[in-house]
């Protein structure tokens, strides 16, 4: 069965600094998917990363997807506060079953 | 269109009774999702439904649970008797087809006293 890891689960950071969220999952995913939850909110979807190599940007945030190294990334850039929210990555087992990784609660301080 | 809509949005009810969550799809979506949020198990697939016919019920916890989808445009998520371990945010989301991102509702806080 699928099983999606994330690290690390919880992240610090300085405004401006840059650093990467890491998404390792076990068995062949057919699509891989960022989202973002603010506290008490819902899930709302970042990226879609449909293939091998595939990179996607949306303002600071960069996710990007190598498969055969059963790897997705998240990379931020020159952090700022509005950031500070939970990363979940997800992956789907056959298709339609999602299965989400334990989320990384990103803090950016000041 | 509004989204994937979920009621109520906080319920608060005693251990042993019946609660029912539920959930208005985003029309024309085929796919919905019930999940169950929780600190310590994070983010659980409970039941997935397509063209409202239940398809994968593996994650239901207990008989207690149960879930239907009368139509496209309507879902519920019942729980008889209600257990304070049952106390987490449950989520409903719809996708448009299969294998596509999934679009996720505002989440009923559950809290069984």
């Amino acid at each position: 069965e699928l099983k999606v890891e994330q690290n690390p689960l919880f992240l610090s950071m300085q405004e401006g600094k840059n650093y990467t969220i890491y998404c390792n999952y076990s068995t062949t995913s057919d699509r891989l998917y960022w989202y973002r939850q603010d506290p008490g909110k819902s899930l709302e979807s970042l990226f879609v990363l449909l293939s091998n190599g595939a990179v996607k940007q949306e303002g600071r945030l960069m996710a990007s997807l190598d498969t055969k190294a059963r790897l997705s990334t998240l990379h931020i850039t020159a952090a700022v506060h509005d950031l500070s929210a939970t990363y979940f990555c997800a992956g789907t087992a056959g298709t339609y079953k999602y299965i989400f990784g334990t989320g990384t609660r990103l803090k950016v301080l000041a | 269109d509004a989204g994937v809509i979920q009621s109520p949005r906080h319920e608060v009810t005693e251990m042993g009774q019946e609660v029912t969550l539920r959930c208005k799809p985003i029309s024309g979506h085929n796919s919905l999702f019930w999940y169950r949020q929780t600190m310590m198990r994070g983010l659980e697939l409970l039941i997935y439904f397509n063209n409202n016919v239940p398809i994968d019920d593996s994650g239901m916890p207990e008989d207690r649970f149960s879930a239907k989808m009368p139509n496209a445009s309507f879902s519920t998520l019942k729980i008889q008797p209600s257990e304070p371990r049952d106390s987490a945010v449950y989520f409903c989301a719809s996708s448009p087809e299969l294998n596509t991102e999934a679009f996720f509702g505002q989440g009923t806080r559950l809290t069984v006293v």
